[in-house]
């Protein structure tokens, strides 16, 4: 089965300019996952998508990032303006379901990610 | 909050040789914990995960994890490494975070170097 999509994969940006991603998760996941991972860390989660309706966004800055996941299938984030330190791979995962026990219908599979350099 | 710490940045062995990436996790209640690894330009991949039960758990590519409670443990292994198996490895720490919901908590990860 087809994993799930990114696009772009890499992207060069000046600061103050606005960018997008594009994730597409595997096909009849309704859980939808945006991480971003700075270099030298972890990933960190900035929004949870259920279908077309968010269930965590309490990481993400609200001021400058956006996504959204109109027909609960693809979704996009985009940043506006960008900032110097917003440089990371922004990750996309999927999963059948929410929640993490309780066997593989629960796993987040994870795209390649989109790597970001703002200059 | 729950958190996780992998104090090993890089770590270094040689083929053939055994492995061991430690990792430490702080969480209230009984955890589920989890060990990624990325390779570069990839996405992560599920390694393994513990969720109850057995505190031995294998996985994929032949690694194991041992879940040690009285140390807040949850040490990645593998007897034998090969060439391939160069990559970050991410420990991961899962928490309720609402309702049903759970939210993955990461470590900053070990990156592992595999001399021939």
């Amino acid at each position: 089965e087809a994993g799930v999509a990114q696009s772009p994969r890499y992207k060069i940006i000046e600061k103050r300019q606005s960018v997008a991603f594009w994730c597409n998760p595997i096909s009849g996941h309704a859980t939808l996952y945006w991480y971003q991972q700075i270099l030298g860390q972890g990933p960190k989660l900035l929004i949870q998508f259920q279908n077309n309706g968010v269930v965590d966004d309490s990481q993400l800055p609200k001021d400058r990032f956006s996504a959204e996941r109109l027909k609960g299938v693809d979704s996009t984030l985009k940043i506006q303006p960008a900032k110097l330190e917003d440089s990371a791979v922004y990750l996309c995962a999927s999963s059948l379901i929410p929640g993490l026990a309780g066997g593989p219908s629960r796993e987040q599979f994870f795209g390649p990610g989109t790597r970001l350099t703002v200059l | 909050a729950q958190s996780v710490t992998q104090p090993d940045i890089h770590i270094t062995v040689s083929e053939g040789a055994s492995l061991e990436l430690r990792c430490n996790y702080s969480y209230g209640a009984t955890p589920y914990l989890f060990w990624y690894v990325q390779s570069p330009g990839q996405g992560l991949q599920l390694l393994l995960k513990y969720f109850s039960g057995d505190t031995l758990v294998q996985g994929i590519k032949g690694f194991e994890a041992e879940f040690k409670r009285s140390q807040s443990s949850f040490n990645l292994r593998k007897p034998s490494v090969h060439w391939s198996d160069a990559a970050e490895y991410f420990c991961a720490v899962g928490a309720r975070s609402g309702g049903s919901n759970y939210k993955l908590t990461f470590g900053k990860g070990t990156l592992l170097t595999v001399n021939p």
